[in-house]
């Protein structure tokens, strides 16, 4: 079953403009990740953030999470062409103990123009 | 460094015919592994994952099964596809530590006819 549910579906904007993304989910969960999948290819792992932090930074982009609304974005600054891609959220949960497991959303397919 | 290999990348097969889809992991020892299928435009679906060889968890009921054969070998099998079965076939693996992030091969575009 899908837990996150990403928003919008699908973004277009101009190169130099910045991208956000949404998602929300509906469980208690360890950690969410956002995930990006250039067409046909493979998902490449972007940022984690635990549930105990609220915010986290790497190079361009930006992660909010925020618990209690049961939501996550994510801010894609300054963004190019080449950034064009879907974009996934994914929340972990916890299976066999340690071993973890995640659940992704549907998905925001992004577009750069340049 | 570590790296994830799937094969084939393209897979056209006719409806009752058997499927094996194979991926191997390279530069890690005892991984997490997992296949998910993404169905067009859709996200992904967690079909199985394994914590160990031989050990193997589905989430899914369905006509494929998986096994591990080997510590950095997992297949994914059917012996008669169904046209609901076409889709992107991605295998993943996490390690130990970071259990939480995921690591994805490139993927297997199967169509069934």
């Amino acid at each position: 079953s899908q837990q996150g549910e990403e928003d919008p579906q699908a973004l277009s904007i101009q190169e130099g403009e910045n991208a956000t993304m949404n998602c929300s989910y509906k469980t208690s969960i360890n950690n969410l990740q956002w995930y990006r999948q250039n067409s046909g290819r493979g998902l490449v792992h972007l940022i984690l953030i635990r549930s105990n932090e609220r915010e986290k930074h790497s190079g361009r982009l930006r992660v909010t999470l925020d618990t209690s609304k049961k939501s996550s974005s994510l801010l894609i600054t300054a963004s190019r062409a080449a950034d064009t891609a879907s974009y996934f959220c994914a929340t972990g949960r916890l299976l066999w103990g340690s071993q973890g497991n995640l659940i992704f959303g549907k998905g925001t397919k992004l577009s750069v123009k340049p | 460094s570590q790296t994830i290999h799937q094969w084939p990348a393209t897979l056209v097969q006719p409806v009752g015919s058997p499927l094996s889809l194979e991926c191997t992991v390279e530069g890690t020892s005892n991984p997490n592994l997992y296949w998910y299928r993404q169905a067009a435009g859709r996200g992904l679906q967690l079909l199985f994952y394994s914590v160990g060889i031989g050990q193997i968890s589905s989430e899914v009921p369905q006509n494929l099964s998986a096994s591990r054969p080997q510590d950095r070998q997992f297949i994914l099998s059917s012996k008669k596809l169904l046209l609901s079965d076409s889709g992107f076939y991605l295998c993943a693996w996490s390690g130990l530590r970071d259990s939480y992030e995921q690591y994805f091969g490139p993927g297997t575009r199967l169509t069934v006819t």
